[in-house]
């Protein structure tokens, strides 16, 4: 079966920083995507990332705090800009591969900001 | 826009058969149903998929009823393995729309 790898696992961060989450893919994907998933809580999409256009963000995301890059079909990058302690969440990319309709997922990036 | 409901919490003694309902009043024609496991520091894994009736895999099935505003994962025989946290997802790729569920925390009791 096919790899979804994050880098980093994890990252302590100063509020005010930014950090940028990559997800890689063994194969091409159709979709990917980001989600956040704060302590004890469910998942929370962030946004679509589209391969060649800007990304899809849901209600409560904005472009200019979670930046999305995707330029081909296996790698996409996630950045959560001038962070504060109430950014501190797991974020997890998915992908679907053509012609499937599940989503699988990263293992996840524990970012925590002090 | 398809808002999911589950019990927030499950114990179950090994060998038992587990069912997880989820509720999905407003679930729209081209939605899909489908369910997911997650264990602590691991992202959520597909467990089955399916639009209306029954499905069937090597590790679950899930019940659906003809107004598909409900569906119930069934877990056969679960053993202390199957402690995880269990999402009932709903949406279409078409609309760009996934509302995870709060999850079902099922513990399984030696």
């Amino acid at each position: 079966s096919a790899v979804i790898s994050q880098k980093p696992s994890r990252d302590i961060c100063q509020r005010g920083t930014s950090l940028t989450i990559q997800c890689q893919v063994d194969s091409q994907v159709t979709m990917m995507f980001w989600y956040r998933q704060q302590p004890g809580q469910s998942l929370t999409l962030i946004a679509t990332a589209n391969q060649g256009s800007e990304a899809t963000y849901e209600s409560g995301f904005v472009i200019d705090k979670f930046p999305i890059s995707r330029p081909n079909l296996t790698f996409s990058t996630l950045t959560v800009s001038n962070m504060s302690p109430e950014d501190s969440s797991i974020y997890l990319c998915s992908v679907v591969w053509d012609g499937g309709y599940e989503q699988y997922f990263g293992p996840g990036t524990r970012l925590t900001v002090t | 826009l398809a808002k999911t409901t589950q019990p927030i919490s499950m114990d179950s003694y090994e060998g038992q058969e587990v069912n997880i309902t989820c509720s999905h009043n407003n679930i729209a024609t081209n939605d899909y149903i489908t369910w997911y496991q997650q264990f602590p520091s691991q992202g959520p894994r597909f467990i089955i998929q399916g639009y209306k009736t029954k499905v069937t895999n090597e590790v679950a099935s899930l019940f659906i009823p003809a107004d598909r505003k409900s569906s119930t994962l069934s877990l056969p025989r679960v053993s202390l393995s199957d402690t995880a946290v269990y999402y009932c997802l709903v949406g279409a790729f078409t609309g760009n729309q996934f509302y995870f569920g709060t999850g079902t925390s099922l513990t399984v009791i030696p």
